[in-house]
């Protein structure tokens, strides 16, 4: 059974820090890997999706890595702002036709 | 082209009352899939239905039943609600091409389900 862990469960850091989000799972036999993000309330924004034979992908300030071998990835998030505030989700698929398995997401506050 | 839209937004419902959650697809997607989030939690899978059938489910009980209509709505329907069953309900939908794999997942903004 696939679980995925986050942590930690909350960060707090000062404006303009780059910062590192974490997330291990415990197959390492991955379809892909999305990082989402949710405001509060809110539904899910995709922020990055990778598949399983990529190493990293990279949407403007935000990069994320996969390493299947480990069961890690992470999302580094360079200069960090307020508005990027918010509760970062990790979620894998095991198969194209499969579900997608959470973290419980880590709540990032970035202080001005 | 219009994202994945839910109704309704908020939903206040007391305990053995039924309820109806709708979904509307991003344009060109086939595969709709429901998720339940508690307070301070991952989302979790309820199922998923692909071309109006049901190719998946998680560990939820039958009285959550849904289904998805030709045009790829779909609807998640809860019987005999639970104080527990109160959540956040997210619908995502994506492009399945069998042999081909799975587009990204795309989530609507959620329905608040608060059950008294």
């Amino acid at each position: 059974k696939q679980e995925v862990t986050q942590i930690p469960a909350a960060l707090s850091v000062p404006e303009g820090e780059n910062l590192v989000l974490n997330c291990s799972f415990t197959d390492s036999a991955i379809y892909n890997l999305q990082w989402f993000r949710q405001d509060p309330g809110k539904g899910l924004t995709s922020l990055l999706l990778i598949q399983s034979s990529q190493r990293e992908q990279t949407s403007g300030r935000l990069n994320a890595s996969l390493d299947k071998s480990s069961g890690r990835s992470t999302l580094y998030i360079a200069a960090s702002q307020p508005g990027d505030s918010a509760t970062y989700l990790c979620a894998v698929r095991t198969g194209a036709n499969s579900k997608l398995t959470f973290g419980k997401g880590i709540t990032l506050s970035v202080r001005p | 082209e219009t994202g994945v839209t839910q109704s309704p937004t908020h939903l206040i419902k007391t305990r053995g009352q039924q309820v109806t959650l709708r979904c509307s697809s991003q344009s060109g997607h086939n595969t709709v899939s429901w998720y339940q989030q508690a307070l301070g939690q991952g989302p979790q899978f309820i199922f998923q239905y692909y071309r109006e059938e049901e190719n998946g489910r998680g560990n939820f009980p039958p009285r959550f039943s849904g289904l998805q209509f030709p045009n790829y709505s779909s609807e998640l329907n809860v019987n005999a609600l639970e104080l527990d069953d109160s959540a956040l309900y997210l619908c995502a939908s994506s492009l399945l091409r069998l042999g081909l794999g799975v587009s990204e997942q795309f989530f609507g903004p959620g329905t608040r389900l608060t059950v008294l």
